[in-house]
């Protein structure tokens, strides 16, 4: 059945380098991906909504040329965490919508040192 | 502005005690209501989609459940596996179809 992967599972990097976090749909065609970071024991929060082929939109507080988004195809979309400090350390997940269909990818966890 | 409110915030039960869990929501126009299970350290794992009030959806222990402001995940006879949080959303059938997210419930289910 359709699912959304998600690569890598776990990053640890050093503060100051970039870390690139790809999402793809099997199966089903994801015409919105939304990316959501989500800190221990809180809800998710959405970071940007991203549509294939046109530029993300991004929610308020998150800074776009620090969190870079590409959705270049129904069934890829990548977030990049750049220049990345301590507090970037979070589970970042991605869900895809088709329109009919909706699923998580299973979650990155990025730790910054 | 769309809101979900999912209740109670944790939930402890022994194994085979039946309960439900809620989520009321407002919505302008309502395109769809998402119950989602999430582990530890997962990303969260889709349960069900119910569409117009009155549908029903059941998965082994699990049955969903939507009226015209709340849904409701009712778990019967749950055992220790069924422990996760469970995550709802809606989805307005208008804008940037943006999922709007409870906080969840947490259940234990101890043996």
């Amino acid at each position: 059945g359709a699912v959304v992967s998600q690569h890598p599972s776990w990053v640890i990097c050093k503060s100051g380098t970039s870390v690139k976090i790809e999402c793809r749909s099997l199966d089903f065609q994801a015409t919105t991906m939304f990316w959501y970071r989500q800190f221990p024991k809180q809800s998710l929060m959405l970071m940007a909504t991203s549509n294939e082929g046109s530029k993300a939109t991004y929610e308020q507080g998150v800074e776009k040329d620090k969190f870079l988004i590409n959705h270049a195809s129904l069934t890829l979309s990548t977030l990049t965490v750049t220049s990345a400090h301590p507090e970037d350390s979070s589970f970042y997940i991605c869900l895809g919508d088709s329109g009919h269909e909706q699923y998580f990818g299973p979650g990155t966890r990025l730790t910054v040192t | 502005e769309d809101q979900v409110t999912q209740s109670p915030e944790a939930l402890r039960l022994q194994e085979g005690e039946s309960s439900s869990l809620n989520c009321s929501y407002t919505v302008s126009g309502l395109r769809g209501l998402f119950w989602y299970r999430q582990d530890p350290g997962k990303g969260p794992e889709f349960l069900f989609t119910l569409y117009s009030a009155g549908e029903e959806k059941e998965k082994e222990r699990l049955k969903a459940t939507l009226t015209k402001k709340e849904s409701f995940l009712h778990i019967t006879a749950p055992k220790p596996e069924d422990s996760a949080t469970y995550l709802c959303a809606v989805q307005a059938d208008e804008g940037s179809y943006i999922p709007t997210f409870g906080r969840g419930t947490s259940l234990i289910v101890h043996p």
